[in-house]
């Protein structure tokens, strides 16, 4: 596709239940990056991949969070027994074709908005 | 660790005027690089300026430029002759070229143009 591709746009969930997130980057984009933004505040680090890697998960904020992009393409947010805390937006980047994002604009989607209820 | 610092929460602009968004940084690696993003209410991050640490001119593209000073750790985004659609949240961003590629976003400036 054209640009970085994330579903749902919109997911409400009860506080307890489980959500995953679903992002499709740019075809051959070696990095992956997922962020959470809450409400007037700028996107936070959560976790990063290169290839189907997992080599920085130090931003994510409870064990409830698990990232994973098995092949290398595709990457999935899961969050698990959902909390208030958790709504936000996630927004997923990836890098420049081929290779790392070094001095290179990461390519953001239009991000899932996460209501917990 | 990386930090970005943006002070103005908002901030209102007469349309076809210039504005400056300050950043201030604070980075321990000798090598980085600076982005600028905007955030229409839509939500997409849209990417406008990159500046890298060791690059000896000021960035420009189109009408944003970016006031870099190194000495001040400072990373200013101007907008000349300001737009309606300028109207927007705008982030700061460092990435370090040492590992991990990722950005360290500021909290925003809320831009707002006044017809």
């Amino acid at each position: 596709g054209a640009g970085v591709s994330q579903s749902p746009r919109y997911k409400v969930a009860k506080r307890g239940q489980d959500v995953a997130l679903r992002c499709d980057p740019i075809s051959g984009h070696v990095s992956l990056f997922w962020y959470q933004q809450a409400l007037g505040q700028g996107p936070e680090f959560l976790t990063y991949f290169q290839n189907e890697a997992q080599l920085d998960k130090s931003g994510l904020p409870s064990d409830r969070f698990f990232a994973e992009r098995p092949e290398g393409s595709v990457s999935t947010l899961k969050i698990q027994r959902t909390q208030q805390e958790d709504s936000a937006v996630y927004l997923c980047a990836s890098g420049k074709p081929g290779g790392m994002a070094y001095n290179s604009p990461l390519h953001f989607g239009n991000g899932t908005r996460l209501t917990v209820t | 660790a990386q930090k970005i610092t943006q002070t103005q929460p908002g901030m209102f602009v007469q349309e076809k005027e210039a504005v400056t968004l300050d950043c201030t940084y604070d980075t321990s690696d000798p090598s980085y690089g600076l982005f600028w993003y905007k955030q229409p209410s839509s939500g997409e991050m849209i990417f406008l300026i990159y500046q890298g640490s060791y690059d000896q001119q000021n960035a420009t593209e189109g009408r944003y430029s970016l006031n870099f000073q190194k000495a001040r750790k400072s990373a200013n985004l101007v907008i000349s002759a300001s737009q309606l659609g300028d109207s927007a949240m705008y982030f700061c961003a460092i990435q370090s070229n040492f590992g991990n590629e990722k950005l360290t976003f500021g909290t925003g400036t809320r831009l707002t143009i006044i017809p």
